[in-house]
């Protein structure tokens, strides 16, 4: 079975940092992504990480830790376009989907 | 960048009534695209896997004969949701891998599904 647990909900302001962790309990792991989907739109691709270690792009960074079955998105110098849902999504060995996360809802506060 | 248009991007239907979804690679061709179904305020839960030239695969507890898959050609894969009823309703998204990117697969627009 697979499993992957993000927080609901977070809430940050302007200019903060705010990071979205996400755990995961899967058969096999090939690498772990993270997409962003703004309300009524569908998800876009952010980041991938398959090895361990912090890979950054622009004001949002990933990281990994594959034996702590862990990762977090952790996003800078928030904006109110930042208000959206992240959501964590790991492949697994077996397939060439990958299965996604609850999602976080992140709001962010003028 | 790689592109995925999906058609129609809303779509209100009468119960019954059948309807079809396409989805289609702009650029690249993708042998695999797959199908999810999103609820609201929900994760994205994947129905099936379109390969071309093939059955598709389908996720346990996804009926196979509702939701019918066609993935004719190396761009287009269609979702044809048949007799659809209200609890059909919902938000419909494909995504399809690029060959050269093993990391990261391209969304459509989605298509919400409506069922009255």
């Amino acid at each position: 079975g697979q499993s992957l647990e993000q927080p609901s909900e977070v809430t940050a302001v302007e200019g903060a940092i705010v990071q979205i962790n996400c755990t995961y309990q899967t058969s096999g792991f090939y690498g772990l992504s993270w997409y962003q989907q703004h309300d009524g739109g569908a998800p876009t691709f952010l980041s991938y990480n398959a090895l361990d270690g912090l890979e950054e792009t622009g004001r949002f960074s990933s990281f990994l830790s594959r034996s702590d079955s862990y990762g977090y998105l952790l996003l800078q110098e928030l904006q109110m376009k930042d208000s959206a849902s992240y959501f964590c999504a790991v492949r697994d060995n077996y397939g060439q989907n990958f299965v996604f996360g609850p999602g976080t809802r992140l709001s962010v506060l003028p | 960048g790689a592109v995925v248009s999906q058609h129609p991007s809303r779509v209100i239907c009468k119960s019954g009534t059948s309807v079809k979804i396409e989805c289609r690679s702009l650029d690249f061709q993708a042998t695999t695209m797959f199908w999810y179904r999103q609820f609201p305020k929900q994760s994205l839960m994947l129905m099936a896997t379109s390969n071309e030239g093939s059955k598709a695969t389908y996720e346990q507890g996804v009926e196979k004969d509702k939701f019918l898959i066609n993935h004719a050609s190396l761009t287009l894969s269609t979702l044809t949701v048949t007799s659809a009823h209200p609890e059909d309703s919902s938000f419909y998204i494909c995504s399809a891998q690029k060959t050269t990117e093993a990391y990261g697969y391209t969304f459509g627009s989605g298509t919400r599904l409506t069922v009255v």
